[in-house]
Formats: structure tokens, sequence, C-alpha cells
């Protein structure tokens, strides 16, 4: 059964700092990778997706990495800003289902 | 406007109560999926629906059933609510169309449920 985890839960840092998020997975058989931001009480948006065949996804300051074999992903944050400030999670797609969510890591970024 | 709407945003119903959840999308997708979320544990796969003639449950079935009545719309029920199911649910959508295609999932807002 795939199982999904994050680390660390929780993270605070001063506002400027880049950060990484980690996100590992048990079963490397994955059809791609979702990374989402939630913010309080809010839904699910999604911020990158990296195919399996794909190593990495940039979207402004966010990058994402997927090294399959070895069941990582992280999202890496350049220059956070207190609107950063949310709970990020990790989602692995297995071909024929649907995702299964890591329990996230919530973001402070103080200003 | 949202592209994937849930109805109602929030509701507060007692034990024994039969509910449902609706979720609409405009979206044009073919997959819909219903999750919930509850503190500490994640979120959830309750049931998913790949095209109106596919249903599968998810991880946490029991106590749930789902309709999908058109392409556009999902629902969720819960035929007699129990304390335990007091959780934010969620709707999501996903196309496979197109090459290649990437399947990324689409939330709604959510639907935060007591039940008393």
């Amino acid at each position: 059964k795939q199982e999904v985890t994050q680390i660390p839960a929780a993270l605070s840092v001063p506002e400027g700092e880049n950060l990484v998020l980690n996100c590992s997975f048990t079963d490397s058989a994955i059809y791609n990778l979702q990374w989402f931001r939630q913010d309080p009480g809010k839904g699910l948006t999604s911020l990158l997706l990296i195919q399996s065949s794909q190593r990495e996804q940039t979207s402004g300051r966010l990058n994402a990495s997927l090294d399959k074999s070895s069941g990582r992903s992280t999202l890496y944050i350049a220059a956070s800003q207190p609107g950063d400030s949310a709970t990020y999670l990790c989602a692995v797609n297995q071909a024929g289902t649907a995702l299964i969510f890591g329990k996230g890591t919530t973001l402070s970024v103080s200003s | 406007d949202a592209d994937v709407t849930q109805t109602p945003r929030n509701r507060i119903t007692k034990t024994g109560k039969r509910i449902m959840l609706e979720c609409s999308q405009t979206k044009g997708h073919d997959r819909m999926y219903w999750y919930r979320q509850d503190p500490g544990l994640g979120l959830r796969l309750i049931y998913y629906s790949f095209d109106v003639k596919d249903i599968n449950k998810g991880e946490i079935s029991d106590g749930y059933s789902v309709s999908r009545q058109a392409q556009a719309k999902f629902s969720l029920s819960l035929e007699s609510a129990i304390p335990n199911q007091t959780a934010l649910y969620f709707c999501a959508t996903s196309d496979t169309s197109g090459f290649p295609s990437t399947d990324t999932q689409y939330f709604g807002p959510g639907t935060r449920l007591t039940v008393l």
C-alpha cells in the first residue's frame, strides 16, 4: 500500500529565506506527483505537477523535483514571503486510481 | 466563476439524518472524486468516478454512497450521519484527455460538515 510522508510537519522561517519541503513515498510505481497549497479552512490549489518521466518542474519561485527511484520529492521555495504561509501537501497519483496524500507541512513565514 | 463548485459550503446536521453534498464542474473533465479531510489524518479518498458509468470505492467508503448524475455532477450521500463523519469534504476533478495527459486534479472549495 502506498504511503506518503512529509517532513517536517511544521516549519517557521524569517522572510527572505530559501526553504525546502520534503515528501517521500513507498511505492515508486507512480504516474505523477502533485504539490498543493492549502490556506486555513480553504480548498487546495495545485502548485506543480511532475510526471513520472520528469525530474523537475518550476513555477515562479517554486521548484519541485522528483527522484522516483528513491521515492522522494522536494518543493523548493525561493525568497520566502509572509504570503507563502500555508500548508503544503504532496500527493502521488498511481495510474488507475486517485491521489494519495501526505499529511502536509505547515509553513509560517514571519516578516 | 469557480470551475468546481460544492454545495452546501457548511452544514450542521444531527445523528441519523440523511444528507447529500453536491459537486458540479464546468471544466468538462471526465474524472471526479470525493475526499474527506480530518485534522491529523490528511485527505482520504471516499469514492471516485472515471466516467458516468464508472463508480469506484476509495479507502473509506463505508457509510457513504455516490451518484454521478451527469459528466458534470457528482454527489455524495451520507445515508445515516454519525458524529465521526464530521469533517471537511472536498470534491475534485481531473482530465485524462489530450496528449500528453497529466491527470492534474482540481479541487472545489470544500464543505464543512458537522454531525451532532
